[in-house]
């Protein structure tokens, strides 16, 4: 069964500065989605940046973009220019290209901005 | 945010009552689903819905009850509930099932249970 793994509880980061939120996953599987959503408190979910795994160039959306290792199973986020609205859970998540159901997401890192 | 809308947002019920929950998507889309979120646990996906019909039943205890009447509106009808689920329930929906669609959320219903 695959498994996703966020390392870091919770993270802080000045305004403006650059953080990085870490993920790694366990899968047999080559063809597979990898997904980080965003949850800010008492607000809905929503998705900040995808990758295909089939896709050797990193996922970039404005000041978001992954680090994707397929090899060491490992997709981190760099959020750059943080600012004060980036503060929220941060999921990372894997879907199977097989198994098209599961979303399964990690534990979730709690991202703290400071002005 | 107003893609997939929940109501309530916030419920508490004691252990012999009968609540449900409602789950509204105005995206056009034909998969639904419903998440169970714990506090420091992830995710855990419970019912798929696809084209209305019921394709994932994840081992959740019969205490919950999904319906779909249509692609647009989910159901998750709530009896004899137990302190542990106590949770924020999320409804999602995607275009179809296949795994290159993002799901979106709604806001979640915050059930307590006493």
């Amino acid at each position: 069964a695959q498994t996703v793994t966020q390392s870091q509880p919770e993270m802080s980061v000045q305004e403006a500065e650059t953080v990085t939120l870490s993920c790694t996953y366990d899968t047999s599987e080559s063809d597979y989605y990898l997904f980080w959503y965003k949850q800010p408190p008492s607000r809905q979910m929503i998705l900040v940046i995808r990758q295909e795994a089939y896709k050797q160039q990193n996922a970039t959306e404005n000041r978001f973009s992954v680090n994707f290792q397929k090899a060491a199973k490992s997709f981190s986020l760099k959020i750059s220019d943080s600012q004060l609205g980036d503060a929220a859970m941060y999921f990372c998540a894997y879907r199977s290209a097989l198994d098209t159901d599961k979303l399964i997401f990690g534990t979730g890192t709690r991202l703290q901005v400071f002005p | 945010e107003t893609g997939v809308t929940q109501t309530p947002r916030h419920l508490v019920m004691g252990m012999t009552n009968k609540k449900s929950l409602k789950c509204e998507q105005h995206l056009g889309h034909n998969a639904m689903y419903w998440y169970k979120q714990s506090a420091k646990k992830p995710l855990e996906l419970m019912f798929v819905y696809s084209l209305e019909e019921r394709v994932e039943n994840n081992s959740v205890p019969s205490r919950f009850s999904p319906e779909c009447p249509n692609s647009s509106h989910l159901f998750l009808h709530l009896h004899t509930l137990q302190p542990e689920d106590s949770a924020l329930y999320l409804c999602a929906s995607s275009r179809d099932r296949r795994s290159s669609y993002e799901q979106y959320f709604g806001p979640g219903t915050r059930l307590t249970v006493t």
